[in-house]
């Protein structure tokens, strides 16, 4: 594709509710990252797959937090029970090889209400 | 943790002045990277750096490296209202490469 897309593009959940979030990479992309931008804050670090394996998850801040690629190309980022502190903005990265530049969609923001 | 530091964190000039970034690592990085962000947009890389003391320019804008490769530049030349965003430093720990460490960005204004 023509770059890193992400949807929704925006989403308001209510406090509890699950949240998906998409991610496509950019096609031939091995690495994917996906991080969290708060307001006013640089990206921190949520997880990282090589292919479809999920090498580094160290930076996912509860076990409410999930994210897959199964395949090694589409990848979701699942919040569980979510809470009003999850409202942030989710960039999902992606590159070849990693490291290197890494290719920023335009992002998911969240508002938990 | 390893912490990568940017100074200062806001900055107001007047279109025409110039403009520096500065970059702080705890540790020794393999590379570094600069970024920007538009207000409301997604971070865009700028420019990679890997060699020690390297220094690179695009047309206003010139990246250096540090010697010890743990601190790094922006400097843009002449400011235009279109260099207004935040400019991020990210790094590779040089024992790991997977993971990005950012900076917490300098958000640039820029009065007409």
């Amino acid at each position: 594709g023509a770059g890193v897309s992400q949807s929704p593009r925006y989403k308001v959940a209510k406090r509890g509710q699950d949240v998906a979030l998409r991610c496509d990479p950019i096609s031939g992309h091995v690495s994917l990252f996906w991080y969290q931008q708060a307001l006013g804050q640089g990206p921190e670090f949520l997880t990282y797959f090589q292919n479809e394996a999920q090498l580094d998850k160290s930076g996912l801040p509860s076990d409410r937090f999930f994210a897959e690629r199964p395949e090694g190309s589409v990848s979701t980022l699942k919040i569980q029970r979510t809470q009003k502190e999850d409202s942030a903005v989710y960039l999902c990265a992606s590159s070849y090889p990693s490291p290197g530049t890494q290719y920023f969609g335009p992002g998911t923001r969240l508002l938990v209400l | 943790g390893q912490q990568v530091m940017q100074i200062p964190q806001y900055q107001h000039v007047q279109e025409g002045e110039d403009f520096t970034t500065y970059c702080n690592s705890s540790t020794t990085l393999s590379n570094i990277q600069w970024y920007k962000q538009r207000p409301g947009g997604h971070p865009v890389f700028l420019i990679q750096l890997v060699k020690s003391g390297e220094v690179k320019k695009q047309k206003r804008l010139t990246f250096q490296f540090g010697e010890a490769k743990k601190n790094s530049s922006l400097h843009i030349t002449a400011t235009q209202t279109t260099d207004v965003g935040t400019y991020f430093c990210a790094g590779y720990n040089a024992g790991n490469n997977r993971k990005l460490i950012w900076g917490l960005g300098t958000s640039l204004a820029v009065n007409p």
